[in-house]
Parts: C-alpha cells; sequence; structure tokens
C-alpha cells in the first residue's frame, strides 16, 4: 500500500512569505506526527495529532508555527512570517494507534527561506 | 526530558566487516528505545526497537541492537556489513509511561555509516 507522502518535496521562499506544508499519512492510521530535521541533525519533534485533535503540540517553536487535521486524516503545518532560520526538512510521520506504534516517516518537504 | 547521544558522528568500514554504532540515552523515566536508518534521498525507516523482554533485539537487514539499563545504552551492531548499508542511522527514544506515551520521539544526531569496498 501506499506510505505516507509530503506535498511539495522542495520549497523555496522569500523572509516574511508564509507557507503550507502537506501530509497524507498511511490510509488509517490515527496517529500523525511533525518533525524538524536541521542540516546535520537528527529530527526535532515538533506535533502529534490524534485524530483531529493535537495532542501534544510542545515542540512548535513559537506561534509562527500551526498544524491542523481537520478530518482525522491529512494535515498541514503552516508557518507564517517566514525566517531564514526556519529552513530545513519537514517530516511527517503516521502510525496506526500512537504510543509505541511503529512511526512511519515520508520523504520530506525540504523548505530554504532565502 | 529524554536525550539520546549518538558517540560517533561518522563510521567508516570495509565491506564483510562487523560493526558497532553507539548510542547513549537520558531519561528520568522508563523509555522505548528506536534505530532508524535514512538511506540516501529516502525517509526514515524502522530498523528494530526495544519495548520490553529480551534485552537483545533483531532488526532488518541483519542488524540487532542490545538494551543495557545500568549503562543506558542501546548499541546497534551487525557483524557483516555491505556496500548497501551505507546510510546515516538515527537512535531515538520515547517514553514509557506504563502504555500512555504518545510516541513522541527524541532523536539522536545521526551517525553516518559509510562503507568501503
Amino acid at each position: 500500500g501506499a506510505g505516507v507522502s509530503q506535498t511539495p518535496s522542495n520549497k523555496v521562499t522569500e523572509k516574511g512569505k508564509y507557507v503550507e506544508l502537506r501530509c497524507d499519512p498511511i490510509s488509517g492510521h490515527t496517529a500523525l506526527y511533525w518533525y524538524r530535521q536541521s542540516l546535520g541533525q537528527g529530527p526535532e519533534f515538533l506535533i502529534y495529532f490524534q485524530g483531529t485533535g493535537a495532542a501534544d503540540d510542545s515542540g512548535l517553536p513559537n506561534d509562527r508555527f500551526f498544524a491542523v487535521r481537520p478530518e482525522g486524516s491529512v494535515s498541514t503545518l503552516k508557518i507564517q512570517r517566514t525566517e531564514r532560520g526556519d529552513s530545513a526538512v519537514y517530516l511527517c510521520a503516521s502510525s496506526s494507534y500512537g504510543g509505541d506504534d511503529t512511526q512511519y516517516f515520508g520523504p520530506g518537504t525540504r523548505l530554504t527561506v532565502l | 526530558a529524554q536525550s539520546v547521544t549518538q558517540l560517533d558522528s561518522q563510521v567508516p568500514v570495509f565491506e564483510e566487516a562487523p560493526v558497532e554504532l553507539r548510542c547513549n540515552y537520558s531519561s528520568s523515566v522508563s523509555v522505548y528505545l528506536f534505530w532508524y536508518v535514512q538511506y540516501p534521498n529516502q525517509g526514515l525507516q524502522l530498523l528494530l526497537k526495544y519495548l520490553s523482554g529480551s534485552t537483545l533485539v533483531k532488526g532488518i537487514n541483519g542488524f540487532e541492537a542490545e538494551f543495557n539499563k545500568s549503562q543506558t545504552s542501546f548499541h546497534l551492531r551487525k557483524p557483516s556489513v555491505h556496500i548497501s548499508d551505507t546510510a546515516e542511522y538515527f537512535c531515538a527514544v520515547s517514553k514509557n509511561a506504563g502504555g500512555t506515551s504518545y510516541g513522541k520521539l527524541t532523536f539522536g544526531q545521526g551517525t553516518i555509516l559509510t562503507v568501503h569496498p
């Protein structure tokens, strides 16, 4: 079956612009995670959804970052007033139920803020 | 809070040699432990995980890892590597709160394994 997909694969934007990054999880997975991976670093947790609700958004760095999952499937990560420091690969993962279940990762969206 | 330290940023090795990638973690609560692999231009893929039970865990592609609670380590090993094992490897932990862990992963910085012919 299809894995986790993310669009776009690459996004180049200018400082101050608004961007949206999309994640399509594996069908039927109720848990969805967003991570951010900066160059030379491991992924860092941003937010976790269980169904439609954000169960843990403790990793969002500031209020410029926001994520939604209105129907409990597709999720969108939204970044307002982008800064050069937001440049990174944004990873999405999904799992059947959360907890200790295996997380399946998408290929990521590489965001470059000029 | 949890933290993960991968002690080697790069590990070069010759084909068919054994390899060990080191991982230590810090946590005030019990944790689940994971190793992920990232091949060039691909997403992270789970190699193996430790949840409970036997401390020796076997994963895909001939990899195994051993959980050592006293040393807070979860080193990854393979007795004989192939060129195709060249990739970046990440150790990760999540909080084990009696089954109520949300699965939030804390990753190490990664180890780049390069297998030479």
